[in-house]
């Protein structure tokens, strides 16, 4: 079945640092979803794409959609102590059902 | 902004018992999605429904059964409760001709 291989699994960065992290897939994707969760919460819809190719941002955060529609990646620009959480990278199906496929999270924490 | 709402937002049941997760999506959004979701995992899709019909499955137990009704809310049944049962439980809603997908706060099911 179709998978999503995201990275880094973990990252501790000072305040201030630019961020980064991607999903990738040997499957094609028609649209990627980013979110954030934190402990105990429902995950927060952050940036949507649907075009490959497409760069998307939301304040400091920067996504873009791969060429290839197998790879997206999530830029957060001048981290700051709250963007501590889980980030997922979620992609929408192809195979002929309507379900979107999760990666399996970057944690983020930033250090004052 | 309307959100999806869960109940009850944390529950604690026997092993063998019965437990049932109401889900209210946000209005006018056609799609309602459950997952499951264990501690440090990510989301891991039940089922979906479309327009009140069944629209996908995934890894959903055969103890497990769930339906969306004319109003559009949606139930998630779980029965023959088992300890490896307790995890979040979230239910997103979203609209099929946007391709996204908004997500509740869960309910934390505890199985004893």
């Amino acid at each position: 079945g179709q998978q999503l291989n995201q990275s880094p699994q973990s990252m501790f960065i000072q305040e201030g640092e630019d961020v980064s992290m991607n999903c990738t897939s040997s499957s094609i994707f028609n649209t990627w979803l980013w979110y954030k969760q934190d402990p105990g919460e429902g995950p927060v819809l952050l940036i949507a794409l649907y075009k490959a190719g497409e760069l998307t941002s939301n304040g400091r955060l920067t996504a873009q959609f791969g060429i290839t529609r197998k790879d997206s990646f999530l830029n957060i620009s001048a981290s700051i102590p709250s963007d501590v959480g889980i980030y997922f990278c979620a992609g929408l199906s192809t195979s002929g059902t309507y379900k979107y496929i999760f990666g399996t999270g970057t944690r983020l924490k930033v250090l004052a | 902004a309307a959100g999806v709402i869960q109940s009850p937002r944390h529950l604690i049941k026997e092993k063998r018992e019965t437990a049932t997760l109401k889900c209210y999506p946000i209005p006018r959004h056609d799609t309602v999605y459950w997952y499951q979701q264990g501690p440090g995992q990510d989301p891991q899709f039940l089922i979906s429904f479309y327009e009140k019909m069944q629209s996908d499955k995934g890894s959903i137990p055969d103890r497990f059964s769930a339906q969306q009704f004319s109003d559009y809310h949606s139930e998630l049944n779980m029965s023959s409760l088992e300890l490896g049962d307790s995890a979040l439980y979230f239910c997103a809603s979203g609209r099929v001709a946007y391709n996204e997908q908004f997500f509740g706060p869960g309910t934390r099911l505890t199985v004893l």
